[in-house]
């Protein structure tokens, strides 16, 4: 069955205290990882896709890598309005559906 | 561009209602999915529509439908409501890539 987890459920850190989020997973064939913002209350928000083991993206304060297994988002020096749940996704085209499974987020709170 | 709206914004129904969410994409998307998510849980994929015809079907109950219409916007529709379905449900449409975009959501509340 395939599987997205997230780990930590939950991670409070100091303004400029850098830090990763991480998303293993277990899928039947990868087409596709992706890094969603959701702020309380409102829809995902799109960040980035990754596509292949070693690629990397960036987004003013975030980056986020794949490897086979697991993808890292890192958030350097965080802002309180980095604040929010941050969801990791894969598409599976592998699998009997064509559309995103999702982790249980990370819930990131910044403390001024 | 207008990103994905979805209405109504919030709804409160009561147990055996039934209830119909409004979802219109972004201009030039002909892909739309539903998803359900639930306090403390990532979405879970409901639906996915293309081009008016289903292509995928997550693991719901038959209570729940969709259509898509001509101008690519969709209804999900469910019946008979349980407690268990007070979610946001949320709708996301696609061009033809991969990445997925998703409007607000619609609050439900079952009492």
């Amino acid at each position: 069955e395939d599987q997205v987890t997230q780990s930590p459920e939950a991670l409070r850190l100091q303004e400029g205290e850098s830090s990763s989020l991480n998303c293993s997973y277990t899928v039947s064939g990868l087409r596709g990882l992706f890094w969603y913002r959701q702020d309380p209350g409102k829809g995902p928000e799109f960040l980035f896709t990754l596509y292949s083991a070693g690629e990397e993206k960036e987004k003013e304060r975030l980056k986020a890598t794949l490897t086979k297994k697991e993808s890292f988002l890192h958030i350097t020096a965080p802002k309180p309005e980095d604040s929010a749940t941050y969801l990791c996704a894969v598409f599976d085209y592998g699998g009997s559906q064509g559309n995103l499974i999702f982790g249980k987020g990370t819930k990131l709170s910044v403390k001024p | 561009d207008a990103g994905v709206t979805q209405s109504p914004t919030h709804l409160i129904k009561t147990r055996g209602q039934h209830v119909t969410l409004r979802c219109s994409p972004i201009s030039g998307h002909k892909s739309v999915s539903w998803y359900q998510q639930v306090l403390g849980q990532g979405p879970q994929f409901i639906f996915q529509y293309y081009e008016k015809e289903e292509r995928g079907r997550g693991n719901f109950p038959d209570r729940f439908s969709a259509r898509q219409f001509p101008n690519y916007s969709s209804e999900l529709n469910v019946n008979a409501l349980l407690l268990g379905d007070s979610a946001l449900y949320l709708c996301a449409s696609r061009r033809t890539g991969d990445e997925q975009f998703f409007g607000p959501g619609t609050r439900l509340t079952v009492l």
